[in-house]
């Protein structure tokens, strides 16, 4: 069963840096890109960028190059999204998702259960 | 970028009825398509991809059309688990984009 475990939910204050991880089981992690997708409250869905394990050649949205760092360790089947200064505009929820297989990774067929970002002074 | 927009942005409709999202792109996309549904506090479901192609194990009463510019998906026979929220999502080029998403609620 292909599964896409999130860390947990995150309260931080703006200014400090934050790496969360979505861990993969049930297929193998270098042969499927690896998505981020942001939903801020009450919005809609945003995607921020994607890793392809295999190589690590990652893609950003320009909405968001500069701002966060996405990486992966095939060792640990785990996928990464991190950020270097929070701000109070990050609060959102934060979806891993695995690009569907054949596609170059442009559908996401299996998502995590999501990591809830709280960004407050 | 191609902006994606999705219409209506609610809908109310009963159980059994059948409804139809339509998604329009800015540019043309080929069927490089895709719809998800998510429900409150869950993470999105892909329904549909490539326009047309229903992805594994979603009921066969979704389906998918359009091509270019125009697309549309449709519920032919709405059941209670059915009520979501959908969002369609283009894939032809970068940045793969998303619609503001069609609120699907219980009249």
């Amino acid at each position: 069963e292909v599964q896409l475990v999130q860390s947990g939910a995150e309260v931080k204050k703006p200014g400090e840096s934050l790496k969360i991880s979505c861990r993969v089981s049930g297929y193998s992690f270098t042969s499927n890109w690896i998505g981020w997708v942001r939903q801020m409250p009450g919005q809609g869905l945003e995607w921020m960028g994607s890793i392809y394990p295999d190589d690590s050649d990652t893609r950003y949205s320009p909405s968001f190059q500069g701002q966060v760092s996405i990486s992966a360790d095939k060792s640990i089947s785990t996928a990464y999204l991190q950020w270097s200064s929070l701000k109070a505009s990050d609060t959102a929820m934060y979806y891993c998702a695995r690009g569907l297989t054949g596609d170059g990774g442009r559908y996401f067929d299996y998502w995590g259960q999501g990591s809830l970002l709280t960004v407050s002074s | 970028d191609i902006q994606m927009t999705q219409s209506p942005s609610s809908v109310s409709a009963s159980v059994g009825d059948r409804v139809t999202i339509t998604c329009r792109a800015s540019q043309g996309i080929s069927n490089w398509l895709a719809w998800y549904q998510q429900k409150p506090g869950k993470a999105p479901k892909l329904l549909i991809y490539a326009a047309s192609s229903l992805q594994s194990g979603v009921p066969s009463r979704f389906s998918g059309s359009g091509s270019g510019t125009d697309f549309a998906l449709t519920i032919s026979s709405l059941q209670p688990e059915d009520f979501a929220t959908y969002y369609c999502q283009q894939a032809n080029s970068f940045p793969p984009r998303f619609g503001q998403g069609t609120k699907l609620e219980i009249k």
